[in-house]
């Protein structure tokens, strides 16, 4: 068990809805970072929050936006979706204290029809 | 840009027949190299980092070392548990991110 926790584990939904991501990091760790990965897919970097600050951006879409909170959960939210959101949506989490390793959660598998 | 880039795409191994994986990096300075293991439909599981060139560290059946362009992670006498996709990524020096590489898919049969 990594610590770091997503919900939801499955989502099913159809194009053009909206869905969010949850994620809650390892205790302590400050830093949140968000990745796609498509079937047969390397891992893609998509954002990175550091205590609530956007720190970083990868290769995400304008339509999808992420957000930390205060309490350093953090949420991807993703729009008008398309069949080729289709995708497991990982987070991650770290801490310098911790050499930076991130360490990931389990992941929610997103399917749209 | 950095780049990483791993071979083989996929190995099958018979229970107990040792082999190595590769990693190869492009990075304008090297801050850590990670290991992570995944399995099907699951998060990636961190293994091992490594910071300096002619570092080693060991877990189990496992080992990886890092060279100034690459690294390996040997596996000595896997065993079909050890089947899985073993995914290198490498943070560059003045950042957090992680850049990984397309992984390796392991087979061991039995």
């Amino acid at each position: 068990d990594s610590g770091v926790t997503q919900t939801p584990k499955h989502l099913i939904t159809a194009t053009g809805q909206r869905v969010t991501l949850r994620c809650s990091p390892r205790s302590g760790d400050l830093s949140v970072y968000w990745y796609q990965q498509s079937l047969d897919q390397g891992l893609q970097f998509l954002i990175q929050y550091y205590n609530g600050e956007e720190r970083a951006k990868g290769n995400i879409l304008e339509r999808f936006s992420a957000q930390q909170f205060p309490d350093l959960h953090s949420e991807l939210n993703l729009s008008s979706l398309e069949l080729g959101d289709s995708a497991l949506y990982f987070c991650a989490s770290s801490s310098p204290a911790r050499g930076d390793t991130q360490y990931f959660g389990p992941g929610t598998r997103l399917t749209v029809l | 840009e950095d780049q990483v880039t791993q071979s083989p795409e996929a190995l099958r191994l018979q229970e107990g027949e040792s082999s190595s994986l590769n990693c190869s990096y492009t990075v304008s300075g090297l801050r850590g190299l990670f290991w992570y293991r995944q399995d099907p439909g699951k998060g990636p599981e961190f293994l091992f980092t490594l910071y300096s060139a002619g570092e080693e560290k060991e877990k189990e059946r496992l080992k990886a070392t890092l060279t100034k362009k690459e690294s390996f992670l040997h596996i000595t006498a896997p065993k079909p548990e050890d089947s899985a996709t073993y995914l290198c990524a490498v943070q560059p020096f003045g950042g957090q991110n992680f850049v990984f590489g397309p992984g390796t898919r392991l087979s061991v049969l039995p």
